[in-house]
């Protein structure tokens, strides 16, 4: 079946400018989670969603950062204003659950700000 | 808060050796914890995961890992390391009341020699 999808795979864009994310999760999980993987780091939370339920919001590093979620279906991270600092993976991952269930990974955003 | 702390960015093994890469967490209550492998230009796969149930856990790849909670540690191990197992390996912790959003480590990239 189809895992996590997202787009673009690549994203050039510059200093200032507005970007979207989009992430694809798979058919049914009910959790979907976003995370940055800055060039030689782990991975860094910055948001989550579980249902109808609010979202996490804890991980976001400034307001400049925003994401949305329809339903149980696609998610969209915004980043405006981007910064160079911006520049990283982008990565998104969904769940049948929270907690100790497994998260599927998609393949990532790598998001290039000049 | 929790944390995760992966001992080597960095850990060099010949093929046919033994694979340790060590993690230690950090946490107030008892954790789930987390190995992920990721191969270059792929996303993130999960090895294996401790949930609370036996504390030697299984997972792909001939992968085993075994949680310690009197010296809060869950390293990874292979007997018998193979070229194919060259990657980033990454260790990532969470709780039940958390949401399921995953503190990573800074991962750890083992290079296997002919």
């Amino acid at each position: 079946g189809a895992g996590v999808s997202q787009s673009p795979s690549n994203k050039v864009t510059e200093k200032g400018k507005d970007v979207e994310l989009r992430c694809d999760p798979i058919s049914g999980h009910t959790a979907l989670y976003w995370y940055r993987q800055r060039l030689g780091q782990g991975l860094e939370f910055l948001i989550y969603f579980q249902g109808n339920s609010a979202p996490d919001k804890s991980g976001l590093p400034s307001d400049r950062f925003s994401a949305e979620r329809t339903g149980e279906s696609v998610s969209t991270l915004t980043i405006q204003r981007t910064q160079q600092e911006d520049s990283a993976v982008y990565l998104c991952a969904s769940s049948v659950g929270q907690g100790k269930y497994e998260q599927y990974f998609g393949p990532g955003t790598r998001l290039t700000v000049t | 808060a929790q944390s995760v702390t992966q001992l080597g960015s960095h850990v060099s093994v010949s093929e046919g050796a033994l694979v340790l890469l060590r993690c230690n967490y950090s946490s107030s209550v008892p954790p789930y914890l987390f190995w992920y492998v990721q191969y270059p230009n792929q996303g993130l796969q999960l090895l294996l995961k401790y949930t609370s149930a036996a504390t030697l856990v299984k997972g792909i790849n001939g992968f085993e890992a075994e949680f310690k909670k009197s010296e809060t540690s869950f390293h990874l191990t292979k007997p018998s390391a193979h070229m194919s197992d060259a990657a980033e390996y990454f260790c990532a912790v969470t709780l039940y009341n958390q949401g399921g959003k995953l503190i990573f480590g800074q991962g750890t990239e083992l290079s296997v020699k002919p």
